[in-house]
């Protein structure tokens, strides 16, 4: 079965700064893979995501980086701000009716004032 | 904004009660599920659906129990709670046939503290 691995799970940056989380996944069957935010004593929320006819997916200050043949993906948060700290998760699935999504560990981003 | 919905947010139980997390979606989703999370921690999947009268174990083992007689409806039950019980659980429904594949919606949680 699928196994997602993500890395760190801790960062903290600076304010302003640019963010990165790296998630590395097992099944090559896997074609849909979407990024999740959990603010504190929120259920996760939908970010972006991306299928894997595309190499990259831009919204705002928010990106996500395919690549399937060496099989990871990041999320890159530019300019990042107080409301960007979070628990960020990211995820991978093969698209169809019967496939379960799986989650990576989670990584906890703070941002530092 | 997904419109599922759990209550209660946060229940405090001693040690033996009977309690049942309601979860109800009003999106139409075939498919739901429950996680269970503690804090910042990683996401395991104990209970899913793909339709009435569906369920399915999770990843995770759990000593809870779910239903599925409505499309909307999803509860989970522990019978007897125990303090190992104490953690949040998620959850969560995706559409079997959107093109989005199989982006899933979460819940706010319901934070269930048993002493």
């Amino acid at each position: 079965g699928e196994n997602v691995e993500q890395h760190p799970s801790t960062l903290s940056v600076q304010e302003g700064d640019s963010a990165v989380i790296k998630c590395t996944y097992s099944d090559s069957a896997s074609n849909y893979f979407p990024w999740y935010k959990q603010e504190l004593g929120k259920g996760p929320q939908l970010i972006i995501d991306i299928r894997s006819n595309v190499g990259e997916k831009k919204d705002q200050r928010i990106a996500v980086t395919l690549n399937k043949t060496a099989k990871h993906f990041s999320l890159h948060i530019t300019e990042t701000q107080p409301e960007d700290s979070a628990v960020y998760f990211c995820a991978a699935s093969p698209l169809g009716s019967a496939s379960k999504i799986i989650f990576g560990s989670g990584t906890r981003l703070s941002i530092r004032p | 904004e997904a419109d599922i919905y759990q209550t209660p947010r946060y229940l405090v139980i001693g040690t033996g009660k009977k309690i049942t997390l309601e979860c109800s979606q009003t999106m139409g989703h075939d498919k739901m599920y429950w996680y269970q999370q503690d804090p910042g921690m990683e996401l395991h999947l104990i209970h899913y659906s793909y339709g009435v009268n569906s369920t399915e174990k999770g990843d995770l083992s759990s000593e809870s129990t779910v239903s599925r007689i409505r499309t909307e409806h999803f509860p989970l039950t522990l019978e007897s709670a125990r303090p190992s019980h104490t953690s949040q659980y998620l959850c969560a429904s995706s559409d079997r046939n959107s093109y989005s594949g199989n982006t899933i919606y979460f819940g706010e949680g319901s934070w269930l503290t048993v002493v």
